[in-house]
């Protein structure tokens, strides 16, 4: 079974921190990506990698900035974390650059900027 | 840019009512779809997901949908309910040609179904 892990599930952080979200899987996939779900409006790509050291924004990347220096691991980062970035944040992977891949997701992390 | 809709963002059914979830998306070339479920407390699961052939695709848990490209519409059904079905069902795109990079998705909003034993 493919395993993606994201190594917080709930945090708390103080407008103006810096913030790192991590995210591992174990399969060897090309594709991370990282998502922000909010109720009523789904999920939203923030930022996606298709190699090591290689990312490209998504639809919404302001505020946030991604880090992909080795193949299994892909970190977001708030830089300044303000109160409207509380969300429930999700990390995919899948294999390859082919149409229609199966993403997988992991478990969320859960940000609450107070 | 292509969007995902799903209409109905609360469905709350007895069991063994029969479900319809709809799914409209809006791009005018080839797409791939893909409904996928967010069980309380757990990651996203792929339900199922069309990329050519048979419009009706079945998927896990007794899970159907139909791909009616006249309609742009991607429907997802089960004949009968159970109380674990209780989940948050996404639709969502994957468009041939819209990137070259990568498997982005594009998803609708989300329904919270609910089911009552």
């Amino acid at each position: 079974d493919v395993k993606v892990t994201q190594s917080s599930r709930y945090l708390v952080k103080r407008t103006g921190e810096k913030v790192f979200l991590e995210c591992v899987q174990d399969m060897d996939h090309e594709n991370m990506f990282w998502y922000r779900q909010d109720p009523g409006l789904g999920l939203r790509l923030i930022y996606f990698s298709y190699d090591v050291k290689m990312k490209e924004k998504g639809d919404i990347p302001e505020g946030y900035s991604v880090s992909r220096e080795k193949k299994e691991r892909f970190s977001l980062i708030l830089e300044s974390a303000s109160t409207n970035q509380t969300s429930m944040y999700l990390c995919a992977s899948s294999l390859g650059t082919a149409l229609g891949n199966t993403i997988y997701f992991g478990e969320g992390s859960w940000l609450t900027v107070v | 840019a292509q969007s995902v809709s799903q209409h109905n963002h609360h469905v709350i059914l007895s069991e063994a009512a029969s479900l319809e979830l709809g799914c409209n998306y809006s791009y005018g070339g080839t797409v791939n779809l893909f409904w996928y479920v967010q069980y309380p407390g757990q990651h996203l699961q792929l339900l199922l997901k069309y990329f050519s052939g048979d419009p009706l695709v079945k998927g896990i848990k007794g899970f159907e949908a139909e791909f009616i490209k006249s309609k742009f519409s991607f429907n997802l059904r089960k004949p009968s309910v159970q109380w674990s079905d209780t989940a948050e069902y996404f639709c969502a795109v994957n468009a041939r040609g819209w990137n070259n990079a990568g498997n982005m998705l594009t998803f609708g909003g989300g329904t919270r179904l609910m089911v009552k034993p």
